[in-house]
């Protein structure tokens, strides 16, 4: 069984670009959790989409967004860039319906903002 | 609010000793939780989880513990080994207006000393 994947693995972007970040679930799970994780520090739970739909957002501004395709695979959406967006983007799915809480993660992509 | 802390940010032991990672939670209303490792440059990765119910439950070399009094959970991990090196996260499962949502911990750094 395919693990999640998320694309690109690197990105190098500059203040005030905009970035997209991919991530594939696993087959059959519905939910894509994104999360946000500086250098040394714990994981800051950023967006949850299930179905398609935003079900839950963290403590983040605006500027980050997201969205769902009917496939289930997500992006994430970083306009207007600051220095402290720098991190790894991690991108979790999980089977909504029968399954465990466990989410299933994938390597991240590490996004350095210069 | 809800939080999920560690007690030690870091935790050095020799191999072959046991391993006692500490994590406490505020959310008297978590329902369950999961330990999770994460690997230098990976994302992380499932080890045990326990719910709400239930006080102990064990794994391969692992075992996690749930004292409900004092809202605290540990990951003990039995005879430890170098392959065991890595940061271990606590997660919570709580229901917000959102939906379920997991909030992790800062995490511990485990360092194994040969």
């Amino acid at each position: 069984e395919a693990g999640v994947t998320q694309s690109p693995t690197h990105l190098i972007k500059t203040r005030g670009q905009q970035v997209t970040l991919r991530c594939s679930p696993i087959s059959g799970h519905t939910s894509v959790y994104w999360y946000q994780q500086a250098l040394g520090l714990g994981l800051q739970f950023l967006l949850w989409y299930d179905e398609g739909e935003e079900r839950n957002r963290g403590n983040f501004p605006p500027r980050f967004s997201g969205r769902q395709f009917p496939n289930y695979s997500s992006e994430l959406n970083v306009n207007a860039l600051e220095l402290e967006d720098s991190a790894l983007y991690l991108c979790a799915s999980r089977q909504r319906h029968g399954g465990s809480y466990e989410q299933y993660f994938g390597p991240g992509t590490r996004l350095t903002v210069t | 609010g809800e939080s999920v802390g560690l007690h030690l940010p870091t935790l050095s032991v020799q191999e072959g000793d046991n391993s006692i990672i500490n994590c406490a939670y505020s959310n008297s209303a978590s329902d369950y939780f999961i330990w999770y490792k994460q690997e230098s440059g990976k994302g992380p990765q499932f080890i045990i989880d326990i719910r709400s119910n239930m006080d102990k439950r064990q794994g391969q070399r692992v075992t996690v513990l749930l004292n409900k009094t004092v809202k605290h959970l540990s990951l003990q991990i039995a005879a430890t080994q170098p392959g065991d090196s890595a940061v271990y996260f606590c997660a919570e499962n709580g229901v917000t207006g959102g939906g379920n949502k997991l909030t992790f911990g800062t995490g511990t750094q485990l360092k194994v000393e040969l």
